[in-house]
């Protein structure tokens, strides 16, 4: 079975510019979390999709960045214009969407490292 | 607030002696805990999760961890570092109430030296 998988896997980019990021879940998981990593820093939850509906999206910086899960299979995360502060290693995750989801196993994207100049 | 802290950014052990990442956690409701490896230019990578059952949990790779509710504690260890578990490692909470999101510690990067 394929594991969650992102694309690129780096990206460089001048400040103002956009770029997008995407990321497939493990097929079936009704669940997909965006994770980021600036460096030096923890790793720090984003935005929670529960099949195509935002679940949770406490964690977004501010309005430059949008996510969107089309159909509840695969998901994008645009930052529109990126900024310097904005570099860092973006972590895709998903699981399945059990009951108790809090105690399931979040799958781990290998990351987008986004580097903006 | 729910918080995570690993003790010790980097931490340096021999091949053969023993392995303990330190984690701590804040929180007013149960835990469920999890540490994650992450190997170079790798994903995460789940070692054990904590969801309370058994408070000695046993993971992959010889690791294990014991929850101490006492000491807000889930420190991972290995009895015999091996070259191979040189990777970085992730302390992480997650909480019954509220979403469920993971709250990550600031990372451990272990070294083994030969």
């Amino acid at each position: 079975e394929a594991g969650v998988t992102q694309f690129p896997s780096h990206s460089v980019i001048e400040k103002g510019q956009t770029v997008t990021l995407r990321c497939d879940p493990i097929s079936g998981h009704d669940n997909l979390y965006w994770y980021r990593r600036v460096m030096g820093k923890e790793i720090k939850f984003l935005l929670h999709f529960v099949k195509e509906s935002k679940q949770d999206e406490s964690g977004m910086p501010n309005n430059r960045f949008l996510a969107e899960r089309t159909g509840g299979t695969y998901s994008t995360l645009k930052v529109q214009p990126a900024e310097l502060e904005d570099s860092g290693v973006y972590f895709c995750a998903s699981s399945q969407g059990l009951s108790r989801g809090y105690q399931e196993t979040q799958y781990f994207g290998p990351g987008t490292r986004l580097l903006v100049l | 607030a729910q918080s995570v802290t690993q003790l010790g950014s980097h931490v340096s052990v021999s091949e053969g002696a023993l392995v303990l990442l330190r984690c701590n956690y804040s929180s007013s409701v149960p835990p469920y805990l999890f540490w994650y490896v992450q190997y170079p230019n790798q994903g995460l990578q789940l070692l054990l999760k904590y969801t309370s059952a058994a408070t000695l949990v046993k993971g992959i790779n010889g690791f294990e961890a014991e929850f101490k509710k006492s000491e807000t504690s889930f420190h991972l260890t290995k009895p015999s570092a091996h070259m191979s578990d040189a990777a970085e490692y992730f302390c992480a909470v997650s909480f019954i109430q509220g979403a469920q999101k993971l709250v990550f510690g600031q990372g451990t990067r272990l070294t083994i030296n030969p």
